[in-house]
């Protein structure tokens, strides 16, 4: 079991909002250490879409952002598109001296 | 534009040692700002973090597997190296290697990784 905490799946129409929760716990998000979150599509590396929380690097549309609030991060994707269809995963950092990611949600747009 | 590629043998033996290598291009391997890593990724599950290494030689293991991890850097070859050690069969995973920017603690750039079965 991931140490984060993911849902299986999500969906949404095209042009829609979505959003993905990640749940931790005081040892990790709420400790309170930065969430990051990674976009993989179909058969490709992970791309890094959110860091620091809400911090977008250069390249990732504005359609996508972050927040965090006590033991957990959302990441929000709006104006959904048909490439946004991935496995999205967030990570943070453990008290145990760990990088962990979460399990990962899989986007599917309708 | 900084590039990662993993290389080395995509079937391993059990009990036999993993090793993969990572070549750094289109930037230094010796930046102050950056650790370069090792993530796995079993078929059908989410990326487990195995370690990372600073250009100057220090390390850091995920605790469960630092028994049987070493990672090492090679700066004038612009290479760093995983080492593995004791497969089993739960060692099969696409392996990436991948920056770590040392102020964000996010991995910003990733290889296009590397299938290694382990397998008799």
């Amino acid at each position: 079991q991931s140490v984060l905490t993911q849902p299986p799946s999500v969906s949404g129409a095209p042009g829609q909002r979505v959003t993905i929760s990640c749940t931790g716990s005081s040892s990790n998000i709420g400790a309170p250490y930065d969430v990051h979150w990674y976009q993989q599509l179909p058969g490709t590396a992970p791309k890094l879409l959110i860091y620091g929380n809400s911090n977008r690097p250069s390249g990732v549309p504005d359609r996508f952002s972050g927040s965090k609030s006590g033991t957990s991060a959302s990441l929000a994707i709006t104006g959904l598109q048909a490439d946004d269809e991935a496995d999205y995963y967030c990570q943070s950092y453990d008290s145990s001296l760990s990088v962990v990611f979460g399990g990962g949600t899989k986007l599917t747009v309708l | 534009q900084l590039q990662l590629q993993e290389s080395g043998p995509g079937l391993v033996k059990p009990s036999e040692t993993l090793s993969l290598t990572c070549t750094v291009s289109g930037g230094s391997i010796s930046s102050r700002g950056y650790y370069w890593g090792w993530i796995r990724q079993p078929p059908g599950k989410g990326p487990e973090w195995i370690g990372y290494i600073f250009y100057s030689g220090g390390t850091y293991y995920h605790p469960s597997l630092k028994s049987r991890v070493t990672i090492s850097v090679d700066t004038s070859k612009s290479q760093f190296s995983l080492s593995l050690t004791s497969v089993t069969a739960a060692d099969t995973a696409v392996y990436y290697c991948a920056r770590r920017d040392s102020g964000s603690d996010a991995f910003d750039m990733w290889g296009q990784g590397t299938m290694v079965t382990v397998s008799s």
